[in-house]
């Protein structure tokens, strides 16, 4: 069975900073991996999907990472600000007969203090 | 771009009481997923449709039952409500999976259900 890990849980750090945040899965065998973020009481919004055959895949900002031999992806955020703070999550996409399901961590809340 | 919609946002039901949530979407995609959420576990996956006229079970598939309307509509019923099934539930749409395409899931905002 898939299980995907986020380390940390929460991170909380001074405005300006780089920052990383890790997302671990036992099964290489996925299609692709997709960081979430989500803000409180609200849904999920996509930023940023790596296809099993990549890399890595850059948004602004936002740079993610994706080593399927290890089981190990990481989201890089540059030069943190304030509206980045939300809980961000990370999805493995895998195989279930026809359709693809997602296999979430449970995310790693980050504080971006002015 | 409305995208995916669910209703209600929020709802509190007594133990026992039946309810369906609805969700839609306007993407035409195939594919469409229920999710719970629940604190410190992420989200786990109820019931899904690859495609209009097919429904399977996901992980967590106890005291639900779901029925795909449509192309655009998936609905999830809760026949007896339980305290357990207190969570936000979550609807998400893909587009039908072919070959290596790769496939984005998009997210509804969410339903707030407390059961007391």
């Amino acid at each position: 069975k898939q299980e995907v890990t986020q380390i940390p849980a929460a991170l909380s750090v001074p405005e300006g900073e780089n920052l990383v945040l890790n997302c671990s899965f036992t099964d290489s065998a996925i299609y692709n991996l997709q960081w979430f973020r989500q803000d409180p009481g609200k849904g999920l919004t996509s930023l940023l999907l790596i296809q099993s055959s990549q890399r890595e895949q850059t948004s602004g900002r936002l740079n993610a990472s994706l080593d399927k031999s290890s089981g190990r992806s990481t989201l890089y955020i540059a030069a943190s600000q304030p509206g980045d703070s939300a809980t961000y999550l990370c999805a493995v996409s895998i195989s279930s007969g026809s359709a693809r399901q997602l296999t979430f961590g449970s995310g790693t809340q980050l504080t971006v203090l002015p | 771009n409305a995208g995916v919609t669910q209703t209600p946002k929020f709802q509190v039901l007594k133990t026992g009481q039946s309810m369906t949530l609805q969700c839609a979407q306007d993407m035409n995609h195939n594919s469409m997923y229920w999710y719970r959420q629940d604190p410190g576990m992420g989200l786990r996956l109820i019931y899904y449709s690859a495609s209009e006229g097919t429904t399977d079970k996901g992980e967590v598939p106890n005291g639900y039952n779901v029925s795909r309307l449509n192309k655009r509509e998936f609905s999830l019923r809760l026949e007896s409500a339980a305290p357990s099934q207190t969570s936000v539930y979550f609807c998400a749409s893909s587009e039908f999976p072919t070959g290596n395409k790769n496939t984005e899931a998009f997210f509804g905002q969410g339903t707030r259900l407390t059961v007391v």
